[in-house]
């Protein structure tokens, strides 16, 4: 299947800095979505982006199909942000979605 | 209420025993999916179904057979479960009419001693 790579691993963040996390791909993906795990466990989708960008309050995601990448941006994090972030991808068309081992983040106060 | 259940949400058992993770969706999507996660890890897929009568395996299947009961539900059965089958499990869903967007039920911690 498809390799998805993230990076960085862990992020430690002031309370209202930005950040960029990075996901990475080895082939041509025809689904490809970010998730947030939070503290507890629940999986939330941020964004479905196969390519192109997209907005949603703080967080944007921009998907660079033909260069295999996407980045997910916070802007002025919140303690609320903490958790794992993952990329997920799927080259075949019926979700089967590899995911990466996604990027830690802790935001302090 | 969720959209996608999952129960038990937490369950510990002992090595040999038989477990079921059961799985049941409102939001009217044809596929659904068991996925498991381990400590420190991503999720990998076990099974998915695209409807009733159409079910595949995926990555880790071994150790793991799962039914679709209706549209609406999809359990999953370890039929002699062993400790490194201790995981989060995650029920899915999606709708092939859809942009192929994935939702996830809140997880089925299983121990395994």
């Amino acid at each position: 299947g498809i390799q998805v790579e993230q990076s960085p691993p862990d992020l430690i963040l002031q309370e209202g800095a930005n950040s960029t996390l990075r996901c990475n791909f080895s082939d041509s993906v025809n689904n490809l979505q970010w998730f947030h795990q939070n503290p507890w466990g629940q999986l939330i989708n941020l964004f479905y982006i196969p390519s192109g960008t997209k907005q949603n309050g703080r967080l944007s995601a921009t998907t660079v199909a033909t260069e295999r990448y996407s980045l997910l941006y916070i802007s002025s994090s919140q303690t609320t942000d903490s958790g794992v972030y993952f990329c997920a991808a799927d080259q075949t068309g019926a979700n089967n979605l590899f995911f990466g081992t996604g990027t830690r983040l802790t935001v302090i106060p | 209420d969720a959209d996608v259940t999952q129960t038990p949400r937490n369950r510990i058992t002992k090595t040999g025993k038989r477990i079921m993770l059961e799985c049941s969706q409102t939001k009217g999507h044809d596929r659904m999916y068991w996925y498991r996660q381990d400590p420190g890890l991503g999720l990998q897929l076990i099974y998915y179904s695209f409807d009733v009568k159409d079910i595949n395996k995926g990555e880790i299947s071994d150790g793991y057979s799962v039914s679709r009961q209706a549209q609406a539900k999809f359990s999953l059965s370890l039929e002699s479960a062993i400790p490194n089958q201790t995981a989060l499990y995650f029920c899915a869903t999606s709708d092939r009419k859809s942009a192929g967007e994935l939702f996830f039920g809140e997880g089925s911690r299983l121990t395994v001693l």
